[in-house]
């Protein structure tokens, strides 16, 4: 198992502020996803990140995969309260089928 | 579109107890999944299925067994519940496999064993 480490474990930010979550591992990934998971529901796609080096923005978030495809980040300017949720980082590894491991996620809360 | 529907919501189960949390998807994907989530843990993959009549192990498959008889259905069994399978489980679906593939998530269920 290709252990997916998350940073910070929680994060409290007022409105407008900018943060950013860590998603590292020791390991190489074919790819990375991002979700998000708002109480009571499952977790829903952000992104997925294939390429070494590559970024992605989706409007106020921006998705960074590391050039040796073993670390990630997501950046979120000017959070909202809306951007509240548990961030979950999800890495398929090069010799699985395409099982995803799951990091144990980033709790982000922002008050207005 | 439903997407991914579970039933039970929410159950209570005395130790040694048996149930069945059902999963079913609208999507026709091929691909089936259960989690469960614990605080501080993340996901961890209990059994999986590529296709209907196949089920595989994942992370962590003891104490429970899963049956797809039908593509769309997805069942979870716990044999005799144990105070450690206290969790959220979540069905998962997706079309297919490689790094692209989207898993789309069910409501989850969550279970307590007394």
């Amino acid at each position: 198992t290709q252990l997916l480490e998350q940073s910070p474990q929680f994060l409290s930010i007022q409105e407008g502020e900018n943060l950013t979550v860590y998603c590292n591992s020791s390991s190489v990934f074919s790819s990375l996803q991002w979700y998000r998971q708002e109480p009571g529901e499952g977790p829903v796609l952000l992104v997925t990140v294939v390429t070494g080096g590559e970024v992605k923005k989706l409007k106020r978030l921006t998705f960074q995969f590391g050039d040796a495809r073993k670390d990630s980040s997501l950046h979120i300017t000017a959070a909202q309260p809306g951007d509240t949720g548990l961030y979950l980082c999800a890495g398929t590894a090069p010799d699985s089928w395409g099982k995803l491991q799951f990091g144990a996620g980033t709790q982000v809360v922002v008050t207005p | 579109n439903a997407g991914v529907t579970q039933t039970p919501k929410f159950r209570i189960l005395k130790i040694g107890q048996s149930m069945t949390l059902q999963c079913t998807q609208d999507m026709n994907h091929n691909y089936m999944y259960w989690y469960r989530q614990d605080p501080g843990m993340g996901l961890r993959l209990i059994h999986y299925s590529v296709g209907e009549g196949t089920t595989a192990k994942g992370e962590v498959p003891d104490g429970y067994n899963v049956s797809r008889l039908k593509k769309q259905n997805f069942l979870l069994g716990l044999e005799s519940a144990a105070p450690s399978q206290t969790s959220v489980y979540f069905c998962a679906s997706s079309r297919g496999t490689g790094p692209s593939r989207e898993q789309y998530f069910g409501p989850g269920t969550r279970l307590t064993v007394t």
